[in-house]
């Protein structure tokens, strides 16, 4: 069975500065997806950024980017230049390629952002 | 408005009593998913509709719970009997079919918060 591991509960970064989440995850598929996603307390998930294995080239979506090494199974957000309304849950998610759609999610990091 | 909808944003009821929490998906989205996110967790895989169809039901947890949709639009997710366990939020997410590219995005809703007194 597939899991996803983020082994940080918390972190904290200050404004402007540059932090990183980690995620691990565990699969013998070769076709897959990844993601992360933001979770404020309003509770709604929001995408931040997906990446897909057959590509060797990291995703980046602004201040998000990801570091996808597809040998170690690791799959790490960074946010750069940090800001206030960054602060949320964030959670790593896998999803399986093929018609089989549901996503498999980490425990989440909870990010807060110092002014 | 465009996004899922889910209703109600809040329940509280007691231990024992039968709950019904629906959601509408995105127009045009044939694919909805229901998953549960208890306190401090991530979100664990309920069901998945594709049209009327749930191909994959492996996540509901036991026989009290149910789900079921209607045309390609809203879906309810039933649990009778409700236990204390089944405190969580409640999310719903649709995305466009599959079969027009696996990497289709999901889409969430605010989820319902029950809380079984």
């Amino acid at each position: 069975a597939q899991t996803v591991t983020q082994s940080q509960p918390e972190m904290s970064v200050q404004e402007a500065e540059t932090v990183t989440l980690s995620c691990t995850y565990d699969t013998s598929e070769s076709d897959y997806y990844l993601f992360w996603y933001k979770q404020p307390p309003s509770r709604q998930m929001i995408l931040v950024i997906r990446q897909e294995a057959y590509k060797q080239q990291n995703a980046t979506e602004n201040r998000f980017s990801v570091n996808f090494q597809k040998a170690a199974k690791s799959f790490s957000l960074k946010i750069s230049d940090s800001q206030l309304g960054d602060a949320a849950m964030y959670f790593c998610a896998y999803k399986r390629g093929g018609a089989t759609n549901k996503l498999i999610f980490g425990t989440g990091t909870l990010l807060a952002v110092q002014p | 408005g465009a996004g899922v909808s889910q209703s109600p944003s809040n329940k509280v009821t007691e231990k024992g009593k039968d709950v019904e929490l629906r959601c509408d998906p995105i127009s045009g989205h044939t694919a909805l998913y229901w998953y549960r996110q208890r306190l401090g967790q991530g979100l664990e895989f309920l069901i998945y509709f594709q049209g009327n169809s749930a191909p994959d039901k492996s996540g509901l947890p036991s026989d009290r719970f149910s789900a079921e949709r209607t045309g390609e639009s809203v879906s309810t997710l039933t649990i009778q009997r409700t236990q204390q366990e089944d405190s969580a939020v409640y999310l719903c997410a649709s995305s466009l079919a599959p079969d027009r590219g696996s990497n289709q995005p999901q889409h969430f809703g605010d989820g319902t918060r029950l809380s079984i007194l």
